[in-house]
Order: C-alpha cells, then sequence, then structure tokens
C-alpha cells in the first residue's frame, strides 16, 4: 500500500539554522508533490509545488527537492526564524490523482 | 484567511447522534474536498465534489455523506456518532481545473469544525 514518511519527531533547532524536512514514499509514482504548513488547530496552508521533472523549487527562503529515484523530497528553511515554528506536511499526488494524502507531517520548532 | 468558510467552529454532541457540517468554498473555486484529522491518524482525505458531482472518494466510512449544492457549497453529514469520530474536520477548495481532475491545483482550507464526540 501507499504509505508517506516525514521525520517522525519534531524538529529543533536554532533561529539563524537551516532546517532540513524528509519526505519518504513508497509504493507511488507521484507526479507532482506539495509541501504544506499547519499551525495549531488551523487548516494546512499550501506553500510550494514541484513536479517530478524538476529536481529543485525556491521560494524565498524555501527550497525544495524531488529525487524520484530515492523516492524522496527534502524541504528546507534557510534563516530559520520563530515564526517558521508549525508543522510541515507533505502530500505527494499521482498522475491521475486530485485528493491529498499527506504524510503526518514534521513538526518545527525553532528557537531564539 | 483562505476565503473558504466552515460551519460551526466546534460542535459537541454524544455517540449515536448526526451531525451537519458545512462548507462555503472560495469565490469561483469548483472543487470541494473533505478531510479529517484527529491526533493518532493526521490528515485524512474524505471525499471530493467537482461542480455538483462526486468526483474522488477516500476512506470515507458508510455512516458519512457529502453533497455539493448548486451553490457550490457543501455539507459532510455523519450520523451514528462514535467516540473515534472526534475529530478536526477541514474543508478545503481549488479550482478544479481539467474537470476536477487538476493535479497541480493548489486546495485552500478552511478553519476546520472541531467535533467532539462524548
Amino acid at each position: 500500500s501507499q504509505k508517506i514518511e516525514q521525520n517522525s519527531e519534531a524538529l529543533n533547532i536554532q533561529e539563524g539554522k537551516t532546517a532540513t524536512l524528509t519526505c519518504n514514499y513508497t509504493n507511488y509514482s507521484p507526479a507532482y508533490l506539495q509541501w504544506y504548513r499547519q499551525d495549531p488547530g488551523r487548516g494546512p496552508v499550501f506553500l510550494l509545488l514541484i513536479r517530478e521533472n524538476e529536481k529543485e523549487k525556491r521560494k524565498e527562503r524555501l527550497k525544495v527537492t524531488f529525487d524520484t529515484t530515492l523516492k524522496q523530497s527534502l524541504f528546507h528553511i534557510t534563516a530559520s526564524q520563530p515564526a517558521d515554528s508549525a508543522t510541515y506536511l507533505c502530500a505527494p499526488v499521482n498522475q491521475a490523482g486530485t485528493a491529498l494524502i499527506f504524510g503526518k507531517g514534521t513538526t518545527l520548532s525553532v528557537s531564539s | 484567511d483562505s476565503g473558504v468558510t466552515q460551519t460551526p467552529k466546534h460542535l459537541i454532541t454524544a455517540t449515536g447522534q448526526r451531525v451537519t457540517l458545512r462548507c462555503s468554498p472560495r469565490s469561483g473555486d469548483l472543487s470541494v474536498y473533505w478531510y479529517q484529522q484527529s491526533l493518532d491518524q493526521g490528515l485524512q482525505f474524505l471525499i471530493q465534489y467537482y461542480n455538483g458531482e462526486e468526483r474522488a472518494k477516500g476512506n470515507i466510512l458508510e455512516r458519512f455523506s457529502a453533497q455539493q449544492f448548486p451553490d457550490l457549497h457543501s455539507e459532510l453529514n455523519l450520523s451514528s456518532l462514535e467516540l473515534g469520530d472526534s475529530a478536526l474536520y477541514f474543508c478545503a477548495s481549488s479550482l478544479g481545473t481539467s474537470g476536477g481532475q487538476g493535479n497541480t491545483d493548489t486546495q485552500y482550507f478552511g478553519p476546520g469544525t472541531r467535533l467532539t464526540v462524548l
């Protein structure tokens, strides 16, 4: 069955450092992969989408990579700030799919 | 503010009861999705509607049903409620490109309805 795994434990880093979050998937051939941010008690907010033929995508301090050979996506936040503290969800999407299948998320805590 | 509204924000009810959750999508969006989020299961896709028709189904229980109305708002009906149904229920909407098969569509999530079954 399809499986999505994200860093299972909370990730704690110091302000100014780069946070790297991992999303691994199995039994899946996603054509796209989306990353969302979720704050406690609130709905997820879209951050970035990367296609299978794109190795890397950037948006301000965010960078996403997509390695279809390793079946993995990495999500980087550079120069992290306490305001970046949240849970980050990855959602690989199959070619014919529309609904998002989310990983359980990685909770990032950035301390000042 | 995503532009997606959900009512009510909180709902407390008893086992065996039936409730209805309501969602209004962003203006112009044709697709509506329902998700359930519990602490142990994460965010689970339930069902998608596109322009009034069911488009995709996820892990939705038979006790649950949904519909999308001509004005594009959607309702999720949960019946014979059990303790395990306690969760956050999110509605999301998207443009619905390619007849609802647009898998690059950004989904915009509402604030959620927190359901507590006692």
